[in-house]
């Protein structure tokens, strides 16, 4: 079975304040594609990061980052010295290639002033 | 990057009736495009897989005779949600897939069924 799970529903912090995200995923695929995505209150799905399988690199944009470890089944995202403007759900998603994309329910993240 | 483009972006409709979402992918063709429905505070979920020339392929609990599909070009799959009622108001999302590991998402379309 395929699954994704975030566990965190809501999040709450301070603008400045760093905050991860956590994600867990489940695949019996060998190859797979894990996904970021940002869902501002306009409700259009902004593509962050896309990672594959056979890439276990780290990644940094800006004051965004993402580790991927495989040993745990986790690919965690990270935003650093966060503002307001990133206050949106964020979705955690799975793609075992070409075919259903598995998303999980999704962080609320809320930035204050 | 690729666009694709859902149309309407909002629609309220009267019980009964029926609404067509059309989803197209502006700048690549897409032989596979995918319906998926979200309701309020929660996540994505699929609906259906929208195959150009053949019949979608529904998802478990999805009535195949509500939701009707047609994809009848590379860039074009609508979505006709059949005598609409409330608890089908939802935001109705598709997205065109480009490569094994890329697809594109339409910005949604909000139904409201009174």
């Amino acid at each position: 079975a395929q699954k994704v799970t975030q566990a965190q529903t809501e999040i709450s912090v301070v603008e400045k304040e760093d905050v991860t995200l956590d994600c867990v995923y489940e695949t019996r695929d060998t190859t797979y594609y894990l996904f970021w995505y940002k869902q501002p209150p306009s409700g259009e799905l902004v593509f962050l990061i896309r990672r594959n399988s056979f890439d276990e690199q780290n990644e940094i944009s800006g004051r965004y980052s993402w580790n991927f470890q495989k040993s745990t089944s986790s690919f965690n995202f990270t935003i650093t010295a966060s503002q307001v403007v990133d206050s949106a759900v964020y979705f955690c998603a799975l793609d075992t290639g070409g075919f259903k994309t598995i998303f999980g329910a999704g962080t609320r993240l809320f930035v204050k002033a | 990057g690729a666009v694709v483009s859902q149309h309407p972006s909002r629609v309220i409709c009267k019980s009964g009736t029926s609404v067509k979402i059309e989803c197209r992918s502006l700048d690549f063709q897409a032989t596979t495009m995918f319906w998926y429905r979200q309701f309020p505070k929660q996540s994505l979920m699929l609906m259906a897989t929208s195959n150009e020339g053949s019949k979608a392929t529904y998802e478990q609990g999805v009535e195949k005779d509500k939701f009707l599909i047609n994809h009848a070009s590379l860039t074009l799959s609508t979505l006709t949600v059949t005598s609409a009622h409330p608890e089908d108001s939802s935001f109705y999302i598709c997205s065109a897939r480009l490569r094994v590991d890329t697809q594109y998402f339409g910005p949604g379309t909000r139904l409201t069924v009174l």
